[in-house]
Parts: structure tokens; C-alpha cells; sequence
């Protein structure tokens, strides 16, 4: 069963302080997503990454897919109230295109 | 932007009582599916169902669960007799096709067992 550790578990900064979150899994996976979740919503897709040592933007949000398949990483250039919300990743075992979430980071900016 | 919708937003029901929880997809996706999600805790996958079938279904997904697509738009989940431990948010989700499409999220179902 892979593993999916997701890092800070919560995170609290303040407008324009930069951040990064973290995801880890414990084998290999072929592709990441990267969700985030307000309170009483559900998860809305952010990005797919799938090739290793892959970069996406957006916005000022930046996705990094580690080059051993293993590692995910989402940093938040100049936070800001808006960005508030929980950051889950989840990744598709092999045989299956349903994801599986990560606890996810919980991430408050205060203004 | 089309979007899932699910009712009821909210729904306290007795221990032991029968619980239908539902669904309107996307209308032209395929493939649906039942996350649930308990207060603090992570997003657990439920059921996946396709071609008014179960494609796939966690060991959480036991005989207390079913669910069923009965026309061509509502997509259900039936709790038969509810636990306390079945309290959480369910969220109900569809997709075009099964890889490479983003699915997509209703706004939850929040179900609490007393």
C-alpha cells in the first residue's frame, strides 16, 4: 500500500510570507495531483504533475514533481488570505484512476 | 461552469435509521464516484461506478452501503442502518473518463449520526 505523508500538517503565516508544502510517498507513483479544499467544499484540482523533476505554475503557485517520482512539492509565492484553505495531494495506485488523498496541510493567512 | 450537486447539504438522522444521500453529475461524465470524509480526518474513497455498475470499492464500502443510479441524472449512496461512526461528509464526484480527466466535486453532504 503506498503512503502518501503530506507536510506541515498545519501552517499559519501572515500576507506576502512565502511557503512550501510537502508530499511524500513511500514507492513510486506515475502521477500526482494537487487539490485544494475550503471549509465545507469539496476538493477543487489544482494541477497534474507526471514526468520527474516537473515544474507547473500557477499563478503564484509553483508544483514540483521530485525526479524520483517519490516527492511532491507546492510553494506559495507572497501568501494571501485567498490562498487560505487545505492542500491535499493524492495519487492514483497502480491499476486504479481513483485517487487516494493525503491528510493534507491545513494553511491559514492571516491579513 | 457545470458543476456536481448534491443533496442535502446537511442531515441529522437517528442511530439505526436509513440514510439516502444524492447526486446530480456532471451531466455528459461517465464515471461517478463516493468519497467520505470525517471531521479531521483525510478524504476516504468509497465507491467508483460506471456503466451503472461498481467498478471499484473500498473495504469501507460494506453491506451497509449501496448505491445506485435509478434515471439518468440522480446518482444515490444508501446508508441502510447508520452508525455514529458514519458521521462525516460525504462528497459525491464524476468524471468524463476514468484517466487524464479532472474530476470533479460536489459541495459535500454532511451527514451527522446521533
Amino acid at each position: 500500500t503506498q503512503l502518501l505523508e503530506q507536510s506541515p500538517q498545519f501552517l499559519s503565516i501572515q500576507e506576502g510570507e512565502n511557503l512550501t508544502v510537502y508530499c511524500n510517498s513511500s514507492s513510486v507513483f506515475s502521477s500526482l495531483q494537487w487539490y485544494r479544499q475550503e471549509p465545507g467544499e469539496g476538493p477543487v484540482l489544482l494541477v497534474t504533475v507526471v514526468t520527474g523533476g516537473e515544474v507547473k505554475k500557477l499563478k503564484r503557485l509553483t508544483f514540483q514533481f521530485g525526479d524520483a517520482r517519490k516527492d511532491s512539492s507546492l510553494h506559495i509565492t507572497a501568501a494571501q488570505p485567498g490562498d487560505t484553505g487545505l492542500y491535499l495531494c493524492a495519487l492514483r495506485p497502480g491499476g486504479s484512476y481513483i485517487p487516494t488523498f493525503g491528510r493534507g496541510t491545513s494553511l491559514i493567512v492571516h491579513p | 461552469e457545470p458543476e456536481v450537486t448534491q443533496t442535502p447539504s446537511h442531515q441529522v438522522t437517528q442511530m439505526g435509521q436509513e440514510v439516502i444521500l444524492r447526486c446530480v453529475p456532471i451531466s455528459n461524465h461517465l464515471y461517478f464516484y463516493w468519497y467520505r470524509q470525517i471531521l479531521g480526518q483525510k478524504v476516504e474513497f468509497l465507491v467508483s461506478f460506471y456503466n451503472n455498475e461498481i467498478s471499484e470499492k473500498s473495504e469501507i464500502f460494506d453491506d451497509q452501503f449501496s448505491v445506485e443510479r435509478p434515471d439518468g441524472s440522480n446518482f444515490t449512496l444508501k446508508i441502510r442502518s447508520t452508525k455514529l461512526e458514519d458521521s462525516a461528509m460525504y462528497f459525491c464526484a464524476s468524471t468524463l473518463r476514468s484517466s487524464g480527466n479532472t474530476i470533479y466535486f460536489g459541495e459535500g453532504s454532511w451527514l451527522t449520526v446521533v
